[in-house]
């Protein structure tokens, strides 16, 4: 079964830092493009960055909202990727999502999502 | 700055009705990569369309998406109860790779 699974979330003060992962499990990691996409309560989804495989030389990008603060990385021989959230907002709580892009499947856009894991940022 | 806007925000029919879903860029989508998805209370997305028209696996026929360059449709052509839901375009030909506001497809 494919599957992607968050964890790490939590509740973290303003300024503070924070770092979830998303393990993969039924496919081939190392050569997927993966995603974090976030989504405060009762919002709309907002898509917060990605890392390219290794033959895409692990390239990144990030919304502008988060550029500077938050950085995505990959662990190919886990099977993992993390998304390390910096000096961090009240604007930033909301559940985040990993999710793979399609193109592995021949597909586009994002075809496979975890659950989510809840990140609050609160004093 | 790459903007997708949904129209409406909210769309009020009765299972049966045909639901007609708008997705328009501000800068035009190369390739046609633009995507929807469909997103349920409590769950994940899910991907709906790919490439502007195609459909992805788990969902009917009577889900359909169309258009090109800057003007995108998704057409639910006879609602069914389990169509109501959120639903999301979202551009992906370069970064940042955004999603429209959403539009609520809600019962009437």
């Amino acid at each position: 079964e494919v599957r992607l699974v968050e964890s790490g979330g939590g509740l973290v003060q303003p300024g503070g830092s924070l770092k979830v992962s998303c393990a993969a499990s039924g496919f081939t990691f190392s050569a997927s493009a993966v995603h974090w996409v976030r989504q405060a309560s009762g919002k709309g989804l907002e898509w917060v960055g990605r890392i390219r495989s290794k033959s895409n030389s692990y390239a990144t990008a990030y919304a502008e909202s988060v550029q500077g603060r938050f950085t995505i990385s990959r662990d190919d021989s886990k099977n993992t990727a993390y998304l390390q959230m910096n000096s961090l907002e009240t604007e930033d709580t909301a559940v985040y999502y990993c999710s793979r892009h399609g193109a592995v499947a021949g597909l586009g856009g994002l075809d496979v999502w975890g659950q989510g894991t809840t990140v609050t940022v609160s004093s | 700055e790459n903007v997708l806007t949904q129209s409406p925000g909210t769309l009020s029919l009765s299972p049966g009705e045909r639901a007609t879903l708008s997705c328009r860029a501000s800068q035009s989508v190369s390739g046609n990569y633009l995507a929807w998805y469909q997103q349920k209370p409590g769950q994940a997305p899910r991907l709906l369309i790919y490439g502007a028209s195609s459909r992805a696996t788990g969902f009917p026929d009577r889900f359909s998406g169309s258009g090109s360059g800057t003007d995108f449709t998704l057409t639910i052509s006879r609602l069914e109860p389990e169509d109501f839901a959120v639903y999301y375009c979202q551009r992906y030909d370069s970064a940042p790779q955004t999603f429209g506001q959403g539009t609520r497809l809600e019962i009437k």
